[in-house]
């Protein structure tokens, strides 16, 4: 059983559009992170989110916590070329282990 | 060196050959980690090893043997691979492994795998 469920699965767009991906999951987290993979490397931490309800920004980057801390949410603003990539979300079991979603590959088009 | 470093970054292998992957992180952190990497699919977690002592084997077959030395270096040892484990190997490394902890991972650039 997958933990965590990302969509979509792939997003293209145009430079200078705006894109959101969702990061769900019926289970209670006591945190969630997010990675960006770019080809050929691997994933890099953006951000981590603690506390339900929480909102941070990196540049045109804001992710969201939910209330409930069972899901997240990843908005870009004015997406550019230097954005695409494969998004990751991923959050920790109870054991300690980080599960990681399948991840949305976005592709930004100049 | 910083961060995470991975060698070899692209190895083909016959089924019958032997070869190690080598991960060292350079962050000082107490857990490293291995994942597998499929197309489409999650990043799957293989092995843990905190403060070098194998903490987690995730059903893992026995063609892939870990092995770490110290805090700082991470093995995989392969042997008699099939073509379904060809797929992008990562090693990863945080600062404590430990239930209910964050666990944020700084990966390697990882070894891409083929196994003819």
């Amino acid at each position: 059983t997958q933990l965590l469920e990302q969509s979509p699965q792939f997003l293209s767009i145009q430079e200078g559009e705006n894109l959101t991906v969702y990061c769900n999951s019926s289970s209670v987290f006591s945190s969630l992170q997010w990675y960006r993979q770019e080809p050929g490397e691997g994933p890099v931490l953006l951000v981590t989110v603690v506390t339900g309800g929480e909102v941070k920004k990196l540049k045109r980057l804001t992710f969201q916590f939910g209330d409930a801390r069972k899901d997240s949410s990843l908005h870009i603003t004015a997406a550019q070329p230097g954005d695409t990539g494969l998004y990751l979300c991923a959050a920790s079991d109870s054991w300690g282990k980080l599960q990681f979603g399948a991840g949305t590959q976005v592709v930004v088009t100049p | 060196e910083t961060g995470v470093t991975q060698t070899p970054r692209h190895l083909v292998m016959g089924m019958t050959n032997k070869k190690s992957l080598k991960c060292e992180q350079h962050l000082g952190h107490n857990a490293m980690y291995w994942y597998k990497q499929s197309a489409k699919k999650p990043l799957e977690l293989m092995f843990v090893y905190s403060l070098e002592e194998r903490v987690e084997n995730n059903s893992v077959p026995s063609r892939f043997s870990p092995e770490c030395p110290n805090s700082s270096h991470l093995f995989l040892h392969l042997h008699t691979l099939q073509p379904e484990d060809s797929a992008l190997y990562l090693c990863a490394s945080s600062q404590e492994f430990r239930a209910g902890g964050r666990h944020e991972q700084f990966f390697g650039p990882g070894t891409r795998l083929t196994v003819l």
